[in-house]
């Protein structure tokens, strides 16, 4: 099945510094990629995803870029408020494997007001 | 839509015991997927499924699990009989496509098993 990592595992910014988180995977024939956030108590929910015939994707302050090539793709937050704190998973799919939605172990990002 | 609905929220029980979790998903949603989220194991996906089939079990732990779709509104995930390293919280969750699009979670059952 699909191998999933994601790096870094804790990631501490200070308030408008921005953060980066890489994922990558085994499967080149992924051709989604989402990025999840999971607040404290709360369920995951979906912030942003690309597929694969695009390269960088904006929103406001969120980012996801892809590096089909080598495989990994990264989420950019920018100007980090203390309300980004969270855990962020990666979860890459449509690739070849029946259980292809495998979530990363997630990145658990605090920011320092 | 109301989104994904899980029953109950929380639920405690003793080892040895029966637990019947619940999940309805979004109205239209084709698919369905069981998920348990825990400190060390992160979120694994145990089981989903299309169009009310089970697809890929793979990730089911044990024979003491079980998960069935009787309808396109309902899905229950069995435990029996529960143990103390049950102890999570589960997720449902369904979207569009099997992997491809965005998978809209439940709130969670958080299940305490002592």
């Amino acid at each position: 099945g699909e191998n999933v990592e994601q790096h870094p595992s804790t990631l501490s910014v200070q308030e408008g510094d921005s953060a980066v988180i890489k994922c990558t995977y085994s499967d080149s024939a992924s051709n989604y990629f989402p990025w999840y956030k999971q607040e404290l108590g709360k369920r995951p929910q979906l912030i942003i995803d690309i597929r694969s015939n695009v390269g960088e994707k904006k929103d406001q302050r969120i980012a996801v870029t892809l590096n089909k090539t080598a495989k990994h793709f990264s989420l950019h937050i920018t100007e980090t408020q203390p309300e980004d704190s969270a855990v962020y998973f990666c979860a890459p799919g449509g690739g070849r494997f029946n259980n292809d939605m495998r979530f990363g172990a997630g990145t658990r990002l605090t920011v320092k007001p | 839509d109301a989104g994904v609905i899980q029953s109950p929220r929380h639920e405690v029980t003793e080892m040895g015991q029966e637990v019947t979790l619940r999940c309805k998903p979004i109205s239209g949603h084709d698919y369905l997927f069981w998920y348990r989220q825990t400190m060390m194991r992160g979120l694994e996906l145990l089981i989903y499924f299309n169009n009310n089939v089970p697809i890929d079990d793979s990730g089911m732990p044990e024979d003491r699990f079980s998960a069935k779709m009787p309808n396109a509104s309902f899905s229950t995930l069995k435990i029996q009989p529960s143990e103390p390293r049950d102890s999570a919280v589960y997720f449902c969750a369904s979207s569009l496509d099997r992997s491809s699009y965005e998978q809209y979670f439940g709130p969670g059952t958080r299940l305490t098993v002592t």
